[in-house]
């Protein structure tokens, strides 16, 4: 049984490019959630995807988009890259209906931003 | 705004010690959720806590939940090296699954021969 994989697991990006992060969610999961994680730091929710739509959202500026598919896998673009937007992307998936809400994350991505 | 404070930031301990660590939140919440994350890996759920009194243990590792006093603690009995991680409580502010956790900002146990 397949868990949460993620691509690319490193990349490199200069300022002012964009990233496209994807991810899929673990076998039988119909919800993806987006976090960041700076070095040192907690991972702060970017948002999550239901049914291809955007459900909830943090406090991340519009350069931060996503998209879900039909097959519930997602990914993650962000535009016009900053310095700040270094970090550790992680996705993580689960059930809408799910009892315990329980997250079940990826890898991640590592961005970095020269 | 939700807060969510764990203390201590770093814990340096010795094998065979038992420790607790403290993991504070500002609002209410049902569902407390303890991860680990090893240096350059992902989170690993570690217990879902969803009612007050709820406690959960799993080897070395025991996690409670209080409500009331907006507090969970996870508690590290005889440590062992492999305990070494760095450990983080979240906390869910929704009824609903929302998938937005709010973390704290880490705990990194080192534990010694």
């Amino acid at each position: 049984d397949a868990g949460v994989t993620q691509s690319p697991t490193h990349l490199i990006k200069t300022r002012g490019q964009q990233v496209t992060l994807r991810c899929s969610p673990k076998s039988g999961h119909d919800t993806v959630s987006w976090y960041q994680q700076a070095l040192g730091q907690g991972p702060q929710f970017i948002f999550q995807y239901y049914e291809e739509e955007e459900r909830q959202r943090g406090n991340f500026p519009d350069r931060f988009s996503g998209h879900q598919f039909p097959n519930y896998s997602s990914e993650l673009n962000v535009n016009a890259l900053l310095l700040g937007d270094s970090a550790l992307y992680l996705c993580a998936s689960s059930l809408i209906l799910g009892v315990t809400g329980e997250l079940f994350f990826g890898e991640g991505s590592r961005l970095t931003v020269l | 705004e939700l807060k969510v404070e764990q203390n201590p930031l770093f814990l340096s301990m010795q094998e065979g010690k038992n420790y607790t660590i403290y993991c504070n939140y500002s609002t209410t919440s049902d569902r407390l959720y303890w991860y680990r994350q090893d240096p350059g890996k992902s989170l690993e759920s570690l217990f879902v806590l969803l009612s007050n009194g709820a406690v959960k243990q799993e080897g070395r590792l025991m996690a409670s939940l209080d409500t009331k006093a907006r507090l969970s603690t996870l508690h590290i009995t005889a440590a062992v090296h492999d305990l070494s991680a760095t450990y983080f409580c979240a906390v869910d502010l929704g009824t609903s699954n929302t998938g937005k956790l709010i973390f704290g900002q880490g705990t990194t146990l080192q534990v010694k021969p």
